[in-house]
């Protein structure tokens, strides 16, 4: 079965504290991993995807193949990161369809 | 561009009633998508549609119906709501599946339904 969990609703951190948002998948063929975000009061909105190798203000995401985990990191957190992190997976069919994690909420304080 | 828009923004209904929430998308995309968001449970599939005049059941398609009649419109239906359809609903849309930077799925800003 596909499928994609985030272990945690909440992430707390400080300020410059380094942040990992965890994301597992199950999924029998080779994965295609995204990270959507949504801050407070606006759309759901990509962040990264693994194809692309990027790293998108200042987050970066490997897939680990072996761990079938996609963790989304940053060393530094700043308060502006504040929102809701979704961890999504496209399906093995031909109709992009997303697999969605449970989400996270990150809360970085002052 | 709009995007990808979404009417009503709120809504509040009694058990047994019906509702119509439609979504607009400008992007001309071929693929469009709603989701149910509900705490805990993350984003969840109710219907997709691949195409104009095609529809599909996603993971929890009981209760809603939908429709694709114009490329750019994706209607969904609740014939007879019921307070476990209490949810924030979604729609998004993508260009097309397959070609690397074009299947990205663009997000409308929700519609907040509460059912009685």
């Amino acid at each position: 079965a596909q499928r994609v969990t985030q272990p945690e609703k909440l992430l707390s951190v400080f300020k410059g504290a380094p942040v990992e948002l965890k994301c597992n998948y199950s999924y029998s063929g080779s994965p295609e991993l995204f990270w959507y975000v949504q801050y407070s009061r606006q759309r759901l909105q990509l962040l990264l995807r693994h194809i692309s190798r990027e790293s998108i203000k200042g987050f970066t995401a490997d897939l680990n193949k072996g761990e079938t985990s996609f963790h989304l990191k940053k060393p530094f957190a700043q308060e502006e990161d504040s929102a809701m992190y979704y961890c999504a997976l496209h399906g093995s069919s031909n109709t992009g369809k997303l697999i969605f994690g449970q989400g996270t909420t990150l809360q970085v304080k002052p | 561009n709009a995007g990808v828009t979404q009417t009503p923004k709120f809504r509040v209904l009694k058990t047994g009633q019906s509702m119509t929430l439609l979504c607009a998308q400008d992007m001309n995309h071929e693929y469009m998508y709603w989701y149910r968001q509900d705490p805990g449970m993350g984003l969840r599939l109710i219907h997709y549609s691949v195409g104009e005049g095609t529809t599909a059941k996603g993971e929890v398609p009981d209760g809603y119906n939908v429709s694709r009649l114009k490329k750019q419109n994706f209607l969904l239906g609740l014939e007879s709501a019921a307070p476990s359809q209490t949810s924030v609903y979604f729609c998004a849309s993508s260009y097309s599946r397959g070609l690397a930077g074009e299947d990205e799925q663009f997000f409308g800003p929700g519609t907040r339904l509460t059912v009685l």
